[in-house]
């Protein structure tokens, strides 16, 4: 069962815009996680976000878990090709682990 | 810091081969850790987690095993590779707290 959707699957924007990528869930998690990775290698950490209403900034990406902990938002501001990766969020439930479905994200320069 | 390995980083292999992928975790103890695999420019399927020395945990039924011989290693197998065994397979560890992953940089197999 898949419990965290992200949307949308696949983002194809130009350098300099601003993009959000959600992630929902009809389940509450203690925490989220979201990642990003690169072709060939492993996902890497952004950000934690423990608190619903919970607001993270991470230079021009700004992290949102929402007030219910049910869902979760990444938004990104003047996007670089640097941006470009897969990003994933993940839930913890009952120290149980849920990814979501992936972003697809490139930027053309 | 702690550090974990994957290897090999890629693989080709028959199908009806067997297979041994490790990994290993350095600067901690007791991780919980994990195998998943990952379809291209996907999500991740969880395939086996460990709690400890010995203790697997299966989430998904296939001809896949895997084993935790040590504390901080993690080997997954195969007797006979399939053709839908190939995929990218991503190792990761967390301190055992349900908080934080963190993830190896993954082996690409390729089943001929």
């Amino acid at each position: 069962t898949q419990l965290l959707e992200q949307s949308p699957q696949f983002l194809s924007i130009q350098e300099g815009e601003n993009l959000t990528v959600y992630c929902n869930s009809s389940s509450v998690f203690s925490s989220l996680q979201w990642y990003r990775q690169e072709p060939g290698e492993g996902p890497v950490l952004l950000v934690t976000v423990v608190t619903g209403g919970e607001v993270k900034k991470l230079k021009r990406l700004t992290f949102q878990f929402g007030d219910a902990r049910k869902d979760s938002s990444l938004h990104i501001t003047a996007a670089q090709p640097g941006d470009t990766g897969l990003y994933l969020c993940a839930g913890v439930a009952g120290n149980q682990f849920y990814f979501g479905t992936g972003t697809s994200l490139t930027v053309i320069p | 810091s702690q550090t974990i390995h994957q290897w090999p980083a890629t693989l080709v292999q028959p199908v009806g081969s067997p297979l041994s992928l490790e990994c290993t975790v350095e600067g901690t103890s007791n991780p919980n850790l994990y195998w998943y695999r990952q379809a291209a420019g996907r999500g991740l399927q969880l395939l086996f987690y460990s709690v400890g020395i010995g203790q697997i945990s299966s989430e998904v039924p296939q001809n896949l095993s895997a084993s935790r011989p040590q504390d901080r290693q993690f080997i997954l197998s195969s007797k006979k590779l399939l053709l839908s065994d190939s995929g990218f397979y991503l190792c990761a560890w967390d301190p055992g707290q349900g908080f934080e992953q963190y993830f190896g940089p993954g082996t690409r197999l390729t089943v001929t």
